[in-house]
């Protein structure tokens, strides 16, 4: 049973174009997130929602949009792709409130923009 | 501005012997400190963590020290196996604050020879 799960593993496409990454947790927490590995591998937080509710929002762009429909999803949707939109986006989950807090990392999905 | 940082971009070590993975951070408010160990295609998953009122914590092979006035913490690995070589990413963060905002060095790919 995958923790956290991502869709699609791998996507390319042209500039200019919009698509959605899928983000599906089943460990019954509160908290995901989106993070973006760039080609330096810097891997950098972009948002975080609890409860559907956005808590973190990183300076990332408009074309950016995360859409939280239930507390087990978030998808992140990007209009208008930009070359240098091409990373690998990683999803996660946490339970906060714990002594401990973790997160749980999903497999990540590589985009290239072309 | 980079708050985390790895210096090392790789550690090559011979199976058996001790592995040390540095990490530096220029956050003074940082008071949790989290090491992610990550393979290839694969999301981060978590390792060990101290929080900023310990200098050691242990769990098995792996020991993580921090040396809060240096802003310096690292991750000791006795005996490295094979299996250890992945990328461990050193990431930071704010306790109670109502959400987990993790600051995430560059990583250091560990490689243990047989």
């Amino acid at each position: 049973d995958t923790a956290v799960s991502q869709t699609p593993k791998y996507l390319v496409t042209q500039m200019g174009n919009d698509k959605s990454i899928k983000c599906e947790q089943n460990l019954g927490h509160d908290t995901m997130y989106w993070y973006k590995q760039d080609s330096k591998k810097f891997l950098k937080i972009m948002f975080s929602y609890n409860n559907k509710e956005l808590i973190i929002n990183e300076t990332v762009p408009n074309r950016f949009s995360p859409k939280s429909p239930d507390k087990a999803h978030l998808n992140l949707h990007i209009n208008s792709l930009e070359l240098g939109d091409s990373a690998v986006y990683f999803c996660a989950s946490s339970q906060p409130g714990l002594i401990q807090e973790t997160q749980y990392f999903g497999p990540g999905t590589r985009l290239l923009v072309l | 501005d980079q708050q985390v940082k790895q210096n090392s971009p790789s550690l090559s070590v011979q199976e058996g012997r001790i592995s040390i993975l540095n990490c530096d951070y220029t956050n003074s408010m940082f008071d949790y400190f989290l090491w992610y160990k990550k393979y290839p295609a694969e999301g981060p998953t978590f390792l060990i963590s101290i929080s900023s009122i310990k200098d050691k914590n242990e769990d098995g092979r792996f020991t993580v020290f921090l040396n809060k006035s240096a802003k310096h913490l690292s991750l000791h690995i006795v005996p490295s196996q094979p299996g250890d070589s992945a990328v461990y990413f050193c990431a930071a963060t704010r306790m109670n604050t109502g959400f987990q905002k993790l600051v995430f060095g560059t990583g250091t790919r560990l490689l243990v020879s047989p």
